[in-house]
This record gives C-alpha cells, structure tokens and sequence, in this order.
C-alpha cells in the first residue's frame, strides 16, 4: 500500500541536541512538506519541499533545517536554535507541487519532547 | 490571526445525530478543503470544494462554499461513534505562482453511542 512514514513515533530531545525526523513516501509525488502541530492548534508550515534538491522556508522555519536528497525522503532536523520544540510534526505530500487543487497525504506524525 | 478559522471549537452530539462545523476565512480562496485527524494520528484529506463550486458531496459529507460571505461548513450526516475526530478546514491562496495551504485550529467532535 502507498503511503507516508513517519518515523520515529515518540522522540525525546536533550537540551543543545540535534535530533532529525525521517519521512519517506512511496506515492510518487513531487512535493512534500512538514508541519508543527501544537495542542488546540492547527498546523504550521516549518519547510516544503517542490522537486528534488530544492526546498523554501515556511512560516515557522528557524531553529529547523530539511534536505531533499531523493524524491522519496524528506527528513527534518530540529536544531539546538529551536528553543521550545516539544509538539507534534507532521509530514505531508502532494502529486505537483502546490498547485493548489490537490489534497495532501499525511504520515501518522512523531511527537517530541524535552527530556 | 489563522486564515480559516473553524466553528464551535467543540462538539458533541448523540450517534445518529447530524453534526454541522463551520469555517470562515478572510482573504480569496482558490479552494477550501477539509480534513479529519483522529488522535494522535496525521490528518486524512476529506473533501476539496473549489472556489466556483458552492456545494459539494461525498458519503455521509455535504460541503458547502460561500465566497460572498467567506465560509463554508461540512455536514456529517447520520453521525458515528467512529466519526469522534477533530475535523479542520484548509484554504489555498495564491501570490503569483505561489500556493499556500493554512488550517484552522480545528473542530474536535464526540459523537457518543
């Protein structure tokens, strides 16, 4: 079955540690995007992703980086700059990149945490 | 404040029951989209309704758009135990060639049995 994966599902951050979230898809699509969700908040856009070897900046990109080495990977590596990195983040694709008629597909998400 | 932003922010209702959510926004839309995310989980895309649509149906889901007045709401009908979820609306703008996806905060529906 296609889909999204995420992984890990739990991860848990020393304070001045980098720690990097996997996301690979298997749909074949060219965008792919991710997002920080905060309780009783809707998602924030933090990188997306167009093509391969290209990446922009969200709403929310500092204290975060990405790459985009392979149509099917797009891993995100919260930074030591991010000061209050505990939420949920979510990986999202979609078939063009944001051509606005298209649905996203989302992976089931890892939380973080300071430990 | 959020581009689209979902009414109530909280809901319960009895199975069986039919459960209408609410989303107004501020700005032209290329389309609205809505979305359901059960906890703990990412967010399943439900329906997209475009910006020259008005109504729009899937299953047990009518959606309808009302770009005079900015909003739109979804209707579940004949509502499930299994529909208990947060449902969030999506609106796509455009700058140029630009698109943007923003989400609301999100409607968190019970549906008791």
């Amino acid at each position: 079955d296609g889909g999204i994966t995420q992984s890990p599902k739990y991860l848990f951050r020393k304070e001045g540690q980098n720690v990097t979230l996997s996301c690979e898809q298997n749909l074949n699509h060219d965008a792919m995007y991710w997002y920080r969700q905060d309780p009783g908040q809707g998602l924030r856009l933090i990188y997306y992703s167009q093509i391969v070897n290209d990446f922009q900046k969200g709403d929310i990109a500092e204290g975060y980086s990405v790459s985009r080495e392979k149509k099917e990977s797009f891993p995100l590596t919260v930074t030591s700059a991010q000061k209050n990195p505990t939420a949920f983040y979510l990986c999202a694709s979609s078939i063009r990149p944001l051509s606005g008629n298209q649905p996203q597909h989302f992976g089931d998400g890892t939380r973080l945490s300071i430990l | 404040s959020q581009q689209g932003e979902e009414d109530p922010q909280a809901l319960s209702i009895q199975e069986g029951e039919n459960a209408t959510m609410n989303c107004s926004y501020k700005t032209s839309i290329n389309n609205l989209q809505w979305y359901r995310q059960n906890s703990g989980r990412g967010l399943v895309h439900l329906i997209l309704i475009r910006s020259n649509e008005r109504e729009k149906h899937s299953g047990r889901l009518r959606v309808t758009l009302d770009t005079s007045k900015k909003s739109s709401s979804l209707l579940i009908t004949a509502s499930r135990a299994a529909d208990t979820a947060s449902y969030f609306c999506a609106t796509s703008t455009s700058r140029g060639s630009n698109y943007k996806l923003t989400f609301g905060k999100g409607t968190l529906l019970t549906v008791n049995p």
